[in-house]
């Protein structure tokens, strides 16, 4: 069973163009949830994606948007970078959406806004 | 916001039972106690989680106190590789599955 990736690992962008984000979930995960992690601080939630659809979505403006495909794979897009859109970016993966189901992450991929 | 309420940071002699506290007295009937933890800027790892009852795996143990507005999260044997920063986090069962996330508590693991 392969674990959760990330790529780019690293990125540098500056404000006002657009990046996307990939992550590949563990084989047999419906369930994909991206999150947003400023330094010194606790992971924030984006949104979450089940079975291609999104299943909710935190406190992020529309120009976050995600993709999820069926083969495990989803994308995180962000148009219009602002500065303060610096962080890691985390994607997690889990069996189902609700349940107990714990949830695998990858190791992120940093973005930095100039 | 965060749920919970953990201390910043804690010490611990290798070797030792690492004992990190949470606070969660809001927390409602079905929700869930999550603990993650995080090696430097790696993704979170998932630890344990419980209800009401104490659990234990391969990891740690998690103590639920009777009336769940706290709980400990022990690591038996700590090592220098349990050097992290350690998240508790409540999440409502049947949810999307959103986890709202604290600060979290930096464990530092000493020789």
């Amino acid at each position: 069973e392969t674990g959760v990736t990330q790529s780019p690992t690293h990125l540098i962008k500056t404000r006002g163009q657009q990046v996307t984000l990939r992550c590949s979930s563990q084989s047999g995960h419906n369930t994909v949830s991206w999150y947003q992690q400023a330094l010194g601080q606790g992971p924030q939630f984006i949104f979450q994606y089940y079975r291609e659809e999104e299943n909710g979505r935190g406190n992020f403006p529309p120009r976050f948007s995600g993709l999820q495909f069926p083969n495990y794979s989803s994308e995180l897009n962000v148009n219009a970078l602002e500065l303060d859109d610096s962080a890691l970016y985390l994607c997690a993966s889990s069996l189902e959406a609700g349940g107990e189901n714990e949830q695998f992450f990858g190791p992120g991929t940093r973005l930095t806004v100039l | 916001d965060a749920k919970t309420t953990q201390p910043p940071s804690m010490d611990c002699a290798e070797g030792r039972a690492a004992n990190l506290p949470c606070n969660h007295s809001t927390i409602s009937g079905n929700e869930y106690v999550y603990w993650y933890r995080q090696i430097h800027s790696q993704g979170p790892q998932y630890i344990i989680h419980g209800l009401k009852n104490n659990e234990t795996n391969e990891m740690a143990s998690l103590i639920i106190t009777e009336d769940r507005k706290s709980s400990t999260l022990i690591l038996p044997h700590a090592t220098l590789r349990d050097t992290a920063v350690y998240y508790c986090i409540v999440r409502v069962f049947g949810s999307n599955y959103q986890l709202i996330w604290g600060a979290g508590t930096k464990l530092i693991i000493k020789p």
